[in-house]
């Protein structure tokens, strides 16, 4: 079945700096989510991206749609201790296994304060 | 507003127990799904509905059971509890209302915990 390659698995930042991370695939998705789980907590939906090239902003976070249709990246701009949590990216096929998403295995973001 | 609903938040069974975790949402939405996540493995479904009646096979479903009489409620049940089950558990719902390219996210409950020894 399809696959999210998500990385990086897991990282620390310092306060203040920017966080990036991205989820390629070898399927070609038409639309791509983006998840965050704070601990103890379901996911919870931060963007959604439905167009090839689409470029979305969501307060400090930005998420964009490959062009290529088989990836996509989120980025977090000057991280606070807040954002700690998983991040999971999703993919959906339009029409295959009844639109179910597909998710990453997560990128666990611990922030030094 | 409640959103999806998930009950009992934690467990613990014995080996051999059964229990059922139950899963509700009041927003109307179709489609069902159960998933479980165990420690940097992401989420790996384990079953879905498509609406009452209509209940699917997932990634996961051995040792599970669901069940769908109702647009509400999706009960999973496990038979007879292993300890490979010791995972967190979430139930999700969307809306069926996708048209054409755009796909409404999942509503994600906050969990159950559950620890089998």
């Amino acid at each position: 079945g399809q696959q999210l390659n998500q990385s990086p698995q897991s990282m620390f930042i310092q306060e203040g700096e920017d966080v990036s991370m991205n989820c390629t695939s070898s399927s070609i998705f038409n639309t791509w989510l983006w998840y965050k789980q704070d601990p103890g907590e379901g996911p919870v939906l931060l963007i959604a991206l439905y167009k090839a090239g689409e470029l979305t902003s969501n307060g400090r976070l930005t998420a964009q749609f490959g062009i290529t249709r088989k990836d996509s990246f989120l980025n977090i701009s000057a991280s606070i201790p807040s954002d700690v949590g998983i991040y999971f990216c999703a993919g959906q096929i339009y029409g295959g296994s009844q639109g179910n998403l597909i998710f990453g295995k997560g990128t666990k973001l611990s922030v030094k304060p | 507003n409640a959103g999806v609903t998930q009950t009992p938040k934690f467990r613990i069974l014995k080996i051999g127990q059964s229990m059922t975790l139950q899963c509700t949402q009041d927003m109307n939405h179709n489609y069902m799904y159960w998933y479980r996540q165990d420690p940097g493995m992401g989420l790996k479904l384990i079953y879905y509905s498509v609406g009452a009646g209509i209940t699917d096979k997932g990634e996961v479903p051995n040792g599970y059971n669901v069940s769908r009489s109702t647009t509400e409620d999706f009960p999973l049940r496990l038979e007879l509890a292993a300890p490979s089950q010791t995972s967190v558990y979430f139930c999700a719902s969307r809306s069926s209302r996708d048209k054409g390219p755009t796909v409404y996210g999942y509503t994600f409950g906050s969990g159950t915990r559950l620890t089998v020894v």
